[in-house]
């Protein structure tokens, strides 16, 4: 399977944007970039996904390489709600079984 | 409301005594999945579903058991738990041919003595 690197940590404080790094220098031209956050004693939940291109939705923005090699998760502006852990998935959009496959993630702590 | 529902949250048991987690989900997904949660590991799936009758072994099967005779619930089954099974449990669902969403359940923590 793709590997994602992320780093362990990273802090931020409120209202301020947060760029959350992701590098999947191993994908394949099939796999789509997913972000999925998992509060304290939740379950994971889904953030926003892409291919080639950036996206936007009302959570989050992605911006991916154009190598594709590495992807940036944007928060615009941090709140203490956004203190989660992070997790960076390539999923090939090939096969009949839909996975997720979680590495260690991202650690966000939002400093008021 | 759209979610997944899991029962129980908790759960302390000892070695052997069968147990089962429920899952449920109200928005007719065709997709469902276990997946258990260790620290340093990761989500490995256990099972998943792709409709109703349909059940496939994910990565980490051994030791449990699924059924899905109705769209809406993925029950999990430990026949005879052991001490490893102690973990962090999650049922998800998706729709089928969506790929960017899975919906996750919040999770059932449970304790083999």
């Amino acid at each position: 399977d793709a590997k994602t690197t992320q780093p362990n940590s990273m802090e931020s404080n409120e209202e301020e944007p947060v760029h959350l790094p992701c590098n999947h220098s191993t994908i394949s031209g099939t796999d789509y970039i997913h972000w999925y956050r998992q509060l304290p004693s939740q379950g994971p939940e889904y953030v926003i996904h892409g291919l080639t291109s950036n996206v936007n939705n009302r959570m989050a923005s992605l911006a991916i390489a154009e190598d594709r090699k590495s992807s940036t998760l944007i928060l615009h502006r941090a709140t203490l709600r956004d203190a989660a852990v992070y997790y960076c998935i390539l999923e090939n959009s090939g096969g009949s079984n839909y996975k997720l496959t979680f590495g260690k993630g991202t650690l966000l702590t939002v400093n008021p | 409301e759209a979610q997944v529902t899991q029962n129980p949250r908790y759960l302390i048991t000892v070695t052997g005594k069968k147990l089962t987690v429920t899952c449920s989900q109200n928005m007719n997904h065709e997709y469902m999945s276990w997946y258990r949660q260790d620290p340093g590991l990761g989500l490995r799936q256990i099972y998943y579903s792709m409709n109703v009758e349909v059940t496939d072994k994910g990565d980490v099967p051994e030791g449990y058991k699924v059924s899905r005779k109705e769209k809406r619930n993925f029950p999990l089954i430990l026949e005879s738990p052991s001490p490893n099974q102690t973990s962090l449990y999650f049922c998800a669902s998706s729709p089928l041919g969506v790929m960017e969403t899975q919906y996750f359940g919040p999770g059932t923590r449970l304790l083999v003595l």
